[in-house]
């Protein structure tokens, strides 16, 4: 596709479940970045990754959160033991080379923790 | 780490009218400045950006003015239409850090 894909676009999950958030970013783009937005606020960063590394990955809130991006491409965020604070948007962007180069955005996964 | 205020929060105007927001960044080694339009239920979207060796930008309707010294930039829509109605965000980065840091949004009506 032409644009940043992610799936699901929704998802609901029980307290205490293991989810994983997938994102597939443009073709070529060797920067993808997840962000976590809450209603009301502006998107936070959670990692970044340069290729296949993770470049940054200081917004991660806890242990709970880790992320993978094994080919370079496709990314997955992954949420262990989830909290109803976890609920929120994911988005991901991605980018042509990263540092000052437009981030394109996903549609996001709205994620609701019961 | 760097920090991004913004403001207002919300802002109403009349359509025809001018809208302003303003942001302030905190770390000085920031050299990118994006602004994206968020309309509900829909993903952020480049509008305009500036770098830190430009001190403006215009693009149609939309200009962007930056001032590293007091470290701050600011959005500057004309000729507002209702269809300008959305969230607007301005974001921070430092080429070296590569990450984006938003600030919290302003909410922009255009009533027609």
């Amino acid at each position: 596709g032409a644009g940043v894909s992610q799936t699901p676009s929704n998802k609901v999950t029980e307290k205490g479940k293991y989810v994983e958030l997938r994102c597939d970013p443009i073709s070529g783009h060797t920067a993808l970045y997840w962000y976590r937005q809450s209603l009301g606020q502006g998107p936070e960063f959670l990692i970044y990754f340069q290729g296949t590394g993770a470049a940054d990955d200081s917004g991660l809130p806890n242990d709970r959160f880790f992320a993978v991006r094994p080919e370079g491409s496709v990314s997955t965020l992954k949420i262990q033991r989830t909290e109803r604070g976890d609920s929120a948007v994911y988005l991901c962007a991605s980018s042509l080379q990263g540092a000052g180069t437009e981030a394109f955005f996903g549609q996001g996964t709205r994620l609701t923790v019961v | 780490g760097e920090n991004v205020e913004q403001h207002p929060s919300t802002l109403s105007v009349q359509e025809g009218d001018s809208a302003v927001i303003k942001c302030t960044y905190s770390d000085s080694a920031s050299n990118y400045f994006p602004w994206y339009k968020q309309e509900l239920g829909k993903r952020p979207q480049l509008i305009i950006d500036i770098r830190s060796n430009v001190g403006e930008k215009k693009d149609q309707r939309i200009a962007v003015t930056l001032n590293k010294t007091a470290k701050h930039f600011s959005l500057h829509i004309t000729e507002t239409q209702p269809e300008d109605s959305a969230v607007y965000f301005c974001a921070a980065s430092n080429s070296g850090y590569s990450t984006l840091t938003f600030g919290k949004g302003t909410m922009l009506l255009v009533s027609p």
